[in-house]
């Protein structure tokens, strides 16, 4: 079946511009993640979601980033006045019900550039 | 806090040798330990977990045990193939089971025909 997708794969923006990621989680899934990966850095949580809970946001790295996730699926991370060291490749994952949250599934990732 | 450390890469092997990554972590609590691969242009796979010490994960041919003496997950295979050029990462989760995963920096592999 279909794996998690996110869009764009790719996105170039200028420094101060806002930007939207969309991560599209594997139907059925009800836990939802957000990673970044800066170059040369391994993964850091930035927020979780899980079903109708309140999400943990505690990753995200200052306000001007967020994250809403509408209906139970499709996600959005937003960065707002983005900066150049926002730039990393941004990945989505979810992960079944009823599963240990052991084993996420991961999607290709959106590679975000800041100019 | 919690960390992961791995060995740095890109690793470079001939078809057919044997392969390590190392793998070191720090943890407060009794973490699960996890290896994942990303083959190129594709997302994240976990390729095998270990949850308790002494425990031996595996998948295709790969394989780490959970050392709890000396803190480490290894991985190891013993004949690589081309196919198996990716980037993998190490991970733990404290306590297990939650979603916090905390990865290492990845080590790239490249095997050479």
């Amino acid at each position: 079946g279909a794996g998690v997708s996110q869009s764009p794969s790719n996105k170039v923006t200028e420094k101060g511009k806002d930007v939207e990621l969309r991560c599209d989680p594997i139907s059925g899934h009800t836990a939802l993640y957000w990673y970044r990966q800066s170059l040369g850095q391994g993964l850091e949580f930035l927020i979780y979601f899980q079903g109708n809970s309140a999400p943990d946001k505690s990753g995200l790295p200052s306000d001007r980033f967020s994250a809403e996730r509408t209906g139970g699926s499709v996600s959005t991370l937003t960065i707002q006045r983005t900066q150049q060291e926002d730039s990393a490749v941004y990945l989505c994952a979810s992960s079944p019900p009823g599963l240990a949250t052991d084993t996420q599934y991961f999607g290709p990732g959106t590679r975000l550039t800041v100019l | 806090g919690d960390s992961v450390t791995q060995m740095e890469g890109p690793v470079t092997l001939s078809e057919e040798a044997f392969l390590t990554i190392n793998c070191t972590y720090t943890a407060t609590g009794y973490p699960s330990l996890f290896w994942y691969v990303q083959y190129p242009g594709e997302g994240l796979q976990l390729l095998l977990k270990a949850t308790k010490a002494d425990d031996k994960g595996s998948n295709k041919g790969f394989e780490a045990t959970y050392r709890k003496e000396t803190t480490s997950f290894h991985l190891e295979k013993g004949s690589v193939q081309v196919s198996d050029s990716a980037v993998y990462f190490c991970a733990l989760s404290d306590p297990p089971g939650t979603y916090k995963y905390i990865f290492g920096t990845g080590t790239r592999l490249k095997v050479l025909a």
